[in-house]
């Protein structure tokens, strides 16, 4: 299993531009996260996914979009990218079993810098 | 609004001396996860805490939990220099939503 891969590794994007962030998983897990870890700070919770074709806004949604068309795929959309985007993104997934025991699995982020 | 606070936000510590790391929470969930990131890298689970009193220990580290203080505490005994990385803590918004708050972190340097 490659567990969860993110591309790309690294983006320059300038001010305005737009891009796609791409998560995929493996595991055929339900939840899917994408999660903004700006430098010495936690994570933010951006959107999350309970399932295919169901998202939902997290703490800090503006400027971004997903969607859900698969259970593996978790792509993240950047319109008009603001240099406050600048961050390191990282998308997660974990099973839906609902105990509570199931953790998160993250994929290896996406640094991007908004010039 | 919903906190997740961890102090203290950076430790240096000497090898082979204890400490713990405290993860205060103001959430009413009852789940808490704790995860170390290394520098430039992602991050790994460590423990899984779903109750009153949970403890778990694995190697050198042990978590606990205690639901009534809204508190998680993670133990370092004997530090190793291996063990230097930055420690979150996770909970749920409440039971159940599956929607995490982190806390800040914890850097930890072990100094040989």
């Amino acid at each position: 299993n490659a567990g969860v891969t993110q591309t790309p590794k690294f983006r320059i994007l300038k001010i305005g531009q737009s891009m796609t962030l791409q998560c995929t998983q493996d595991m055929n897990h339900n939840y899917m996260y994408w999660y903004r870890q700006d430098p010495g700070m936690g994570l933010k919770l951006i959107y999350y996914s309970v399932g295919a074709g169901i998202t939902d806004k997290g703490e800090v949604p503006n400027g971004y979009n997903v969607s859900r068309s698969t259970t593996e795929d978790f792509p993240l959309r950047l319109e008009l990218a603001a240099p406050s985007q600048t961050s390191v993104y990282f998308c997660a997934s974990r099973a839906g079993t609902g105990t509570g025991w199931e953790t998160q699995y993250f994929g290896p982020g996406t640094r991007l810098l908004v010039l | 609004e919903l906190k997740v606070e961890q102090n203290p936000l950076f430790l240096s510590m000497q090898e082979g001396k204890n400490y713990t790391i405290y993860c205060n929470y103001s959430t009413t969930s009852d789940r808490l996860y704790w995860y170390r990131q290394d520098p430039g890298k992602s991050l790994e689970s460590l423990f899984v805490l779903l109750s009153n009193g949970a403890v778990k220990q694995e190697g050198r580290l042990m978590a606990s939990l205690d639901t009534k203080a809204r508190l998680s505490t993670l133990h370092i005994t004997a530090a190793v220099h291996d063990l230097s990385a930055t420690y979150f803590c996770a909970v749920d918004r409440s039971s159940g939503t599956y929607k995490y708050i982190f806390g800040t972190g914890t850097r930890l340097k072990v100094l040989a």
